[in-house]
């Protein structure tokens, strides 16, 4: 068990919907990543936030976006999905602020489907 | 841009064969950072190992271990022995003074051990 809370763990919904993402990291870690798994893009990075800041920002659609909340936790809102949204996303954490060093704890991901 | 190929898309292996993995990198950064994660079929990512670019030891833990050689921009990882709990899907990924905290993964290789 890496620590990392994934919320919901399985998510269906339909086209043009919104959804939340919920993640709570390790305890004592401040920074929050957001990473998308499909089967054409793979692991792809979307977003980091520490201590409530956005630190970093990847591959993110406009539709998408995210935050980090005064208690760490954080929420990554997907809206107008589309098929395409289907995917696997992972929340990681570490306990710093992002260098290239960091090691990285992932949650069990929340699977979405989009039909 | 850097970049992460796994070539070996999946791999079947025998119980107690050995089996190596490849990853090769590439990126113009000279500081960075290579991980190998493990994704079992329960789909959560777990760290396995982070080497730095200016440590070229090969490291060896139990039945793991792994070959770094920047003269070719590769870090392969071997499991020794192999074993039914090693069926996952391993990546690669890469870090760099250029990206930070955006990891860069490989697509994968599907190890599956059978008895």
């Amino acid at each position: 068990d890496s620590g990392v809370t994934q919320t919901p763990k399985h998510l269906i919904t339909a086209t043009g919907q919104r959804v939340t993402l919920r993640c709570s990291p390790r305890s004592g870690d401040l920074s929050v990543y957001w990473y998308q798994q499909s089967l054409d893009q793979g692991l792809q990075f979307l977003i980091q936030y520490y201590n409530g800041e956005e630190r970093a920002k990847g591959n993110i659609l406009e539709r998408f976006s995210a935050q980090q909340f005064p208690d760490l936790h954080s929420e990554l809102n997907l809206s107008s999905l589309e098929l395409g949204d289907s995917a696997l996303y992972f929340c990681a954490s570490s306990n710093g602020v992002g260098t290239v060093n960091e090691k990285l704890f992932f949650g069990s991901g929340t699977q979405l489907s989009v039909l | 841009a850097q970049k992460v190929t796994q070539a070996q898309t999946e791999i079947s292996v025998v119980e107690k064969e050995d089996v190596t993995l490849d990853c090769v990198y590439e990126t113009r950064d000279t500081t960075y950072y290579l991980f190998w994660y493990k994704q079992p079929p329960s789909g959560e990512l777990v760290f396995l190992i982070r080497r730095n670019s200016f440590d070229e030891q090969n490291e060896i833990s139990g039945r793991y271990s792994w070959n770094f050689q920047k003269s070719t921009s590769s870090f392969n990882f071997t499991i020794t022995a192999s074993q039914v709990v090693d069926s996952a899907v391993y990546f690669c990924a890469l870090s760099s003074t250029g990206t930070a905290s955006k990891l860069t993964f490989g697509t994968g290789t599907r190890l599956q051990v059978t008895l």
